[in-house]
């Protein structure tokens, strides 16, 4: 199986500057990453995602890079908007398993 | 909207009771996982179903029990209610049961057990 930790648990920045969020696995043969955005009482939301061949991959303002040596990967979050504000999971998917297992959940607040 | 659906979309009971929570998935999905989300425990896979198989079991609970339809839809059967069980549960689905593939979660329905 595999064993996510997110840190940190929660995140306050100002509008305007940038969000990073990281976690590590600890199993190096997992092979896919996804980053899920949840606001409150809200379903998770896929923002985005990468796979293990793959570094780095970026959406708009939405990053993730992936040190697979360190068994690592980042969500990057630029120009922050209040709308960012939400908990944020990164999770990884062990290749003979079929579940996903998340972070604990990061909480980010943008302030106006 | 992410095309999966759950019902009902709260559920109160009381303990020792049992309830059926209902995921119908994206249309041509044929995966479906069942999280809990608590308080204090984040999300925690629960079961998958593939094409009407069980394919991947989690920390599901004895008392807990799911299967997929020829339809594709599928439901989790929770008994014998704990006050411990009050969380909110998602469902997911996703095209196939391949390793690197998306999963889109439902609304939700949030369980709370009196």
């Amino acid at each position: 199986g595999e064993n996510v930790e997110q840190h940190p648990s929660t995140l306050s920045v100002q509008e305007g500057d940038s969000a990073v969020i990281k976690c590590t696995y600890s199993d190096s043969a997992s092979n896919y990453f996804p980053w899920y955005k949840q606001e409150l009482g809200k379903r998770p939301q896929l923002i985005i995602d990468i796979r293990s061949n793959v570094g780095e991959k970026k959406d708009q303002r939405i990053a993730v890079t992936l040190n697979k040596t360190a068994k690592h990967f980042s969500l990057h979050i630029t120009e922050t908007q209040p709308e960012d504000s939400a908990v944020y999971f990164c999770a990884a998917r062990y290749p003979y398993d079929y579940k996903l297992s998340f972070g604990a959940g990061t909480t980010v607040t943008v302030r106006a | 909207d992410s095309g999966v659906t759950q019902t009902p979309k709260h559920l109160i009971t009381a303990t020792g009771q049992r309830v059926t929570l209902r995921c119908s998935p994206r249309s041509g999905d044929l995966s479906v996982y069942w999280y809990q989300q608590s308080l204090d425990q984040g999300l925690q896979f629960l079961i998958q179903y593939y094409n009407g198989e069980e394919r991947a079991k989690g920390n599901i609970l004895e008392r807990f029990s799911a299967q997929q339809f020829p339809d594709l839809h599928s439901e989790l059967n929770l008994s014998s209610l704990e006050l411990g069980d009050s969380a909110l549960y998602f469902c997911a689905s996703s095209p196939r049961d391949a390793h690197q593939t998306e999963q889109y979660f439902g609304p939700g329905t949030r369980l709370t057990v009196t």
